[in-house]
């Protein structure tokens, strides 16, 4: 199995700020990497497909990038709205398995 | 607009057989797609659990492939789950999700996903 490592865990920021949050793959991946948010008591969503495309609907501020092994998920200035979970996942090959996931909170 | 929501029990003794439906609105699921279940334990990270094809064919996670049985039932466009001899390991919130497929270059990602639905797993 592909393992996927996030990092940092757990992130505190302030409204405004540039977050960034990283993930490796356990092997090189291509572009085959995926970012969800998830809030609490809800579905992930997804934000960011094949490492650096943005979802029809999801916010500018959001952006991938990245191959091969080693991937970031960016958010230019945060919002409230974007206190939440993020998952990154990999989508080239069975099973697909995702980061432990990166807790953003506010400070 | 294409939506999924599960249903089924939300307590489960412990070696008895979970079972979950995914229905599916605004598409028809034997026309095309992977059909998922993912699984996330009460503060944890996701589990992709299988994926059932339009045509019916069938994928797992080999962690849990001799307990898992996935099927289609396109007259009612729904999928179903089963997982069989459950345990308090298997206690998670269970979401279903479309998979996504382009056809040139075979990038793919799970959107959309149901609201999920919480299975515990206790006597």
């Amino acid at each position: 199995d592909i393992q996927m490592t996030q990092s940092p865990s757990s992130l505190s920021a302030s409204v405004g700020d540039r977050v960034t949050i990283t993930c490796r793959a356990s092997q090189s991946i291509s572009t085959y990497l995926n970012w969800y948010q998830q809030t609490p008591g809800k579905a992930p969503k997804l934000l960011i497909y094949a490492a650096s495309s943005l979802q029809s609907g999801v916010p500018s501020r959001f952006s991938g990038s990245g191959s091969g092994a080693d991937f970031t998920l960016t958010i230019s200035s945060l919002q409230p709205e974007d206190f939440a979970t993020y998952f990154c996942q990999q989508s080239y090959s069975s099973p697909y398995t995702f980061g432990q996931g990166t807790n953003l909170e506010i400070k | 607009q294409l939506q999924l929501q599960e249903s089924g029990p939300g307590l489960v003794k412990p070696s008895e057989t979970l079972s979950l439906t995914c229905a599916v609105s605004g598409y028809s699921i034997g026309r095309d797609y992977y059909w998922n279940w993912i699984r996330q334990p009460p503060g944890k990270g996701l589990e992709w659990i299988g994926s059932i094809s339009h045509s019916g064919t069938t994928y797992f996670n080999p962690s849990l492939t001799t307990r898992v049985t996935l099927s289609l039932d396109t007259s009612k466009n729904l999928f179903s789950l089963m997982l069989a001899s459950v345990t308090a390991a298997d206690t998670a919130v269970y979401y279903c999700a479309r998979l996504y497929i382009t056809t040139w270059n075979k990038e793919n990602w799970f959107d959309p996903w149901g609201q999920g639905t919480l299975v515990t797993v206790s006597s």
